[in-house]
């Protein structure tokens, strides 16, 4: 099983600064490898897949790159919407995907 | 628009059996595989389940196999699953999320059906 790792696992950033979030798998899984967003009380929703590319309707504040085993997500001016719970999840080996720990980003 | 809505979830305790079911609309359903996450209170998302587009092949996590099925109507577009021998640990908000074209990602969610499992 492929074990996927995130940090930190609270970032506090002020609106409008830049938050850079790191995930790491204890294999290389390729650029197979998205991220989600999860709002309190709300489902995940798609941000990134196959490592940098932006899903449908995603702002291009939100920015993935990486490959093989490390993983970065960025947010380059955080609005008040983006404070939430950020999750890799990597779909290279398979079963079971799987999903890192998640990442709180909240307001400094 | 995609809308996946997901029902059945309920209070019951170990032991128990409980089916879960997940109506889709807003895509071609049987042009997908689909999927189960689960989402203990608190806690991070863990994959369940997944069905191919016809249902003829099925993958589990190792926490749920052999105790859960999953299955779909695509005549009724919808995906079900069916959860036996439940377990404290079995305790979540289960989602239905689409898969993407082929990959592995889930590119749409449901908001989910609590499953408590107490005594």
């Amino acid at each position: 099983e492929v074990v996927m790792t995130q940090s930190p696992a609270t970032l506090s950033v002020s609106p409008g600064e830049r938050a850079t979030l790191s995930c790491r798998a204890s294999q290389s899984v390729s650029s197979n490898l998205a991220w989600y967003q999860q709002k309190p009380g709300q489902a995940p929703r798609l941000l990134i897949y196959g490592a940098s590319t932006r899903a449908t309707g995603i702002p291009a504040r939100f920015g993935g790159s990486g490959s093989g085993t490390e993983f970065t997500l960025t947010i380059s001016s955080l609005q008040s919407e983006d404070f939430a719970v950020y999750y890799c999840q990597q779909y290279n080996n398979w079963p079971p995907f799987t999903f890192g720990p998640g990442t709180k980003v909240d307001i400094k | 628009e995609v809308q996946l809505v997901e029902s059945g979830g309920v209070v019951l305790q170990p032991g128990g059996s409980l089916r879960l079911s997940c109506a889709a609309s807003g895509f071609t359903f049987d042009d997908y595989v689909m999927h189960w996450v689960r989402q203990a209170p608190g806690k991070g998302l863990e994959w369940v389940s997944l069905i191919s587009w016809d249902g003829g092949s099925t993958y589990y996590a190792d926490s749920v196999k052999g105790r859960f099925t999953i299955s779909r109507d695509n005549s009724k577009n919808s995906l079900y699953l069916q959860m036996n021998s439940l377990r404290a640990e079995d305790t979540a908000l289960y989602y239905c999320a689409k898969g993407d074209g082929g990959n592995g990602y889930f590119d749409y969610w449901g908001q989910g059906t609590l499953v408590t499992v107490s005594t």
